[in-house]
């Protein structure tokens, strides 16, 4: 079936670069999602890719997808304190119509100064 | 727009007695979702909706569950009896069906159930 898988926590210093990495399994995805979760708020998404792109960029965000691979990441360039949150790949199930989105379990970021 | 609308965002409940949360979606989008996060299970996928239909209820734990749509800007997910087990983050999400492809899922902010 499908999965996603994140690693589960990644430490950086402000102003480094943070990389967050993903992998799926399901090689019909049409859409990779980025998703945001602060503490205590729902989901906001960040970007999505489309499945035939290898890289979208969007200020400071820069998405990369390696499909023959499956490996998907999340470079965000300039990291602030802001940015400590919780951070979830996503995958479409497919291209059908009436698709729903899995979720990875999520990489918790952690920012210092 | 005001977003994905949830309520309550807090419930605290004892067992054995039923839970209902609530849902508008974005005005316009077709697809709704409903999810629950725990922090042993992560982010689960309960049952989604396509213009009212259900469409996927695979995810749906138990009978105690249940979930409705009764028009495109009003769901439900019951749970009855409920348990400890079910404490959790609930959360739905709209999306907009374009040419049979969902795109983008917004979320709302969640209700938090904790049963006793």
């Amino acid at each position: 079936g499908e999965d996603v898988e994140q690693s589960l926590f990644l430490s950086v210093r402000e102003g480094d670069s943070s990389v967050i990495n993903c992998t799926y399994t399901d090689s019909s995805s049409t859409y990779l999602y980025w998703y945001k979760q602060e503490p205590g708020a729902g989901l906001q998404l960040l970007t999505y890719i489309f499945s035939n792109m290898d890289m979208k960029q969007d200020q400071r965000l820069t998405v990369l997808l390696n499909k023959k691979d499956k490996h998907l990441s999340l470079r965000i360039a300039d990291t602030q304190t802001g940015d400590s949150a919780i951070y979830f790949c996503a995958e479409s199930t497919g291209n059908q119509a009436g698709t729903a989105l899995i979720f990875g379990k999520g990489t918790t970021l952690s920012v210092s100064s | 727009d005001a977003g994905v609308i949830q309520s309550p965002r807090h419930e605290v409940t004892e067992m054995g007695q039923e839970v209902t949360l609530r849902c508008k979606p974005i005005s316009g989008h077709n697809s709704l979702f409903w999810y629950r996060q725990t922090m042993m299970r992560g982010l689960e996928l309960l049952i989604y909706f396509n213009n009212n239909v259900p469409i996927d209820d695979s995810g749906m734990p138990e009978d105690r569950f249940s979930a409705k749509m009764p028009n495109a800007s009003f769901s439900t997910l019951k749970i009855q009896p409920s348990e400890p087990r079910d404490s959790a983050v609930y959360f739905c999400a709209s999306s907009q069906r374009l040419a049979g492809v969902i795109k983008t899922q917004y979320f709302g902010p969640g209700t938090r159930l904790l049963v006793l």
